[in-house]
């Protein structure tokens, strides 16, 4: 079975603070894609990045940075020096070939105060 | 330009009715979208179209009707909406229904059964 696991309903920060947003997969497939979105508190769903199961190296876009690990299973995403813009909520997706579905997580809310 | 648009932004209607809910896109795509996230912000997939062809029909109430007159246009008909029917409606679509290919999504329906 595909399972996201967001285990951080809420993070709450204060500005320039580092945080970090866990996410833990589940997939008996070889090849897949782990992806993630935001969703600032006007509703839209923005693509942040997307990562394939054989690129294992960690990504860098400004403030923002992704850690994969296929060892445990992990994507997690941090945010460095965060800032009141950032928040919002953050969801975790997994998509593998055999379904086609992409399978999201919980999501986690974060919220960073001034 | 949106890419990914939706129409109507709210709908407010009453128990019983019947409501549709379009979505266009213009980025050339070939695979279109319709998720529901419920009031927990849980996203979850109901339908998938690839070039007019549905490629994914979950575990929906046969209530709600998918409808692609072309591949840039998918439609949602629900009839006789039920409380449980609130939500937000995402329509999101990708180059093709390859794993590998980025979901772009619309800016969402907020639904509201009373």
């Amino acid at each position: 079975a595909q399972k996201v696991t967001q285990a951080q309903t809420e993070i709450s920060v204060v500005e320039k603070e580092d945080v970090t947003l866990d996410c833990v997969y589940e997939t008996r497939d070889t090849t897949y894609y782990l992806f993630w979105y935001k969703q600032p508190p006007s509703g839209e769903l923005v693509f942040l990045i997307r990562r394939n199961s054989f690129d294992e190296q960690n990504e860098i876009s400004g403030r923002y940075s992704w850690n994969f690990q296929k060892s445990t299973s992990s994507f997690n995403f941090t945010i460095t020096a965060s800032q009141v813009v950032d928040s919002a909520v953050y969801f975790c997706a997994l998509r593998t070939g055999n379904t086609g579905k992409l399978i999201f997580g919980q999501g986690t809310t974060l919220q960073v105060k001034p | 330009d949106t890419a990914v648009s939706q129409t109507p932004k709210y709908l407010v209607t009453q128990m019983g009715n019947d409501k549709s809910i379009k979505c266009e896109q213009n980025l050339g795509h070939d695979t279109m979208y319709w998720y529901k996230q419920d009031s927990k912000k849980f996203l979850k997939i109901m339908f998938s179209y690839n070039n007019k062809e549905l490629i994914i029909n979950e575990t929906v109430p046969n209530r709600f009707s998918p409808k692609s007159p072309d591949k840039a246009h998918l439609n949602l008909h629900i009839n006789s909406l039920e409380l449980g029917d609130s939500a937000v409606y995402f329509c999101a679509s990708s180059r093709n229904r390859l794993a590998g290919n980025t979901q772009y999504f619309g800016p969402g329906t907020r639904l509201t059964v009373l």
